[in-house]
């Protein structure tokens, strides 16, 4: 079947832009993730979907970033006036269940802020 | 704090040779344990993971980890080493618990494979 997809693959935006990436979960998985993965920083976990409610937001950085999760499928991370710190490569996971279950992630967005 | 730690920031070895790659972590009580293998330009692939039962964990590629729980570790091996495993190598724990979802992951191992 069909893995986890992003899109778009690459986002170039100006700094003070707002951007939308979008992810879809593998069918039938209940939750869904959101990561950041930049030079020096790692992977940093951002948000966490359980259906369409989120149980942890503990990772977003700031109140520019928002996420939702529409029919517990589909997702889309915002970013709101975007700064040069924001750019990194944004990858989304999905999961059968939060519990006990691997996490398999999508080919992730590039986001380069200039 | 839970974290995870992969000590080798790089290793390298030449192809055919054994591999170990070392992670550690810190948490309240027995996590799942996940390694994840990342391709240059690619998302992340589960190699391997440990839930419970058997500590030695066979995965993909001919990959295998063992769960050593009184040194809270997860080692990923491989006995002989192909070129096309130039990778970086994450380590990764979840709880068990039904309200947190996320993966604390380790800042990765970059392996060069040697000809």
């Amino acid at each position: 079947g069909a893995g986890v997809s992003q899109s778009p693959s690459n986002k170039v935006t100006e700094k003070g832009k707002d951007v939308e990436l979008r992810c879809d979960p593998i069918s039938g998985h209940t939750a869904l993730y959101w990561y950041r993965q930049s030079l020096g920083q790692g992977l940093e976990f951002l948000i966490y979907f359980q259906g369409n409610s989120a149980p942890d937001k503990s990772g977003l950085p700031s109140d520019r970033f928002s996420a939702e999760r529409t029919g517990g499928s589909v997702s889309t991370l915002t970013i709101q006036r975007t700064q040069q710190e924001d750019s990194a490569v944004y990858l989304c996971a999905s999961s059968r269940s939060p519990q006990g279950y691997e996490q398999y992630f999508g080919p992730g967005t590039r986001l380069t802020v200039t | 704090a839970q974290s995870v730690t992969q000590p080798d920031i790089h290793i390298t070895v030449s192809e055919g040779a054994s591999l170990e790659l070392r992670c550690n972590y810190s948490y309240g009580a027995t996590p799942y344990l996940f390694w994840y293998v990342q391709s240059p330009g690619q998302g992340l692939q589960l190699l391997l993971k440990y839930f419970s039962g058997d500590t030695l964990v066979q995965g993909i590629k001919g990959f295998e980890a063992e769960f050593k729980r009184s040194q809270s570790s997860f080692n990923l091996r491989k006995p002989s080493v192909h070129w096309s495993d130039a990778a970086e190598y994450f380590c990764a724990v979840g709880a068990r618990s039904s309200t947190l979802g996320r993966l604390y992951f380790g800042r990765g191992t970059q392996l060069t494979v040697w000809p």
